[in-house]
């Protein structure tokens, strides 16, 4: 069992959907990461968290560290929100400033 | 602007042959990693480095090497010792974290290495 698990793997939606991606991880950890890996292949880096709640635009995610869960909701999506958004967590155990990656959500937003 | 430039972006490599893959930034980071990519998987770690002159394995280091002898500079060698390299690589870079403190890591736009 991975220690990052993503679901749902793929997920399409029309444009204005409230979108939501979940994220479960096993270990203690000091923070998550919240990605966008766009088709041409870059990463750009769209949170990190360790408590709460944060917002930026259209994006909201959410950790709860008792249950070991985040979510990243997409409010009134539109195709530009296209791409695959990756959920990457630094355990506390782990030496260094190392991130252990989940598999990432395919997301398809339709016009 | 400051940023990742990795280099190049698509590159080939014939059986037995060695390829160095670019990676630079002038964000003044201490860190930077080597990540490999591969369809339906997260990324794997393959080599970091915190510190000039020094480097640690990742996850997925058996055919690769690295040297970090600037601050802003760490190429990644595929050697032929590397049987599947195939893959998306992707280079990043960030501040080193202080105790449990983090810092974001910013990526590269990477490199997809073919074998012909």
């Amino acid at each position: 069992k991975n220690e990052v698990e993503q679901s749902p793997q793929n997920l399409t939606a029309q444009e204005g959907e409230f979108i939501t991606i979940n994220c479960s991880y096993s270990v203690g950890i000091s923070a998550l990461h919240w990605l966008q890996q766009h088709p041409g292949g870059g990463i750009v880096s769209l949170f990190m968290l360790s408590s709460g709640k944060k917002k930026h635009g259209r994006l909201i995610a959410t950790i709860n560290i008792q249950e070991k869960h985040s979510s990243l909701h997409i409010t009134a999506s539109h195709p530009r929100d296209s791409a695959v958004y990756i959920c990457a967590v630094r355990s506390r155990e782990t030496s260094g400033s190392r991130l252990t990656f989940g598999e990432g959500t395919q997301l398809t937003v339709n016009p | 602007d400051g940023g990742i430039t990795q280099s190049p972006k698509y590159l080939f490599r014939k059986e037995g042959q060695n390829v160095t893959l670019s990676c630079e930034q002038n964000l003044n980071h201490d860190a930077m990693y080597w990540y490999r990519q591969d369809p339906g998987q997260g990324l794997r770690l393959i080599y970091y480095s915190q510190i000039v002159n020094d480097f640690q394995k990742g996850d997925i280091a058996e055919g690769y090497s690295v040297s970090r002898e600037k601050k802003e500079s760490f190429p990644l060698t595929v050697t032929s010792a590397q049987k599947n390299p195939t893959a998306f690589y992707l280079c990043a870079s960030s501040l080193l974290q202080q105790g449990y403190g983090n810092q974001p890591q910013h990526f590269g736009d990477g490199t997809r290495l073919s074998i012909l």
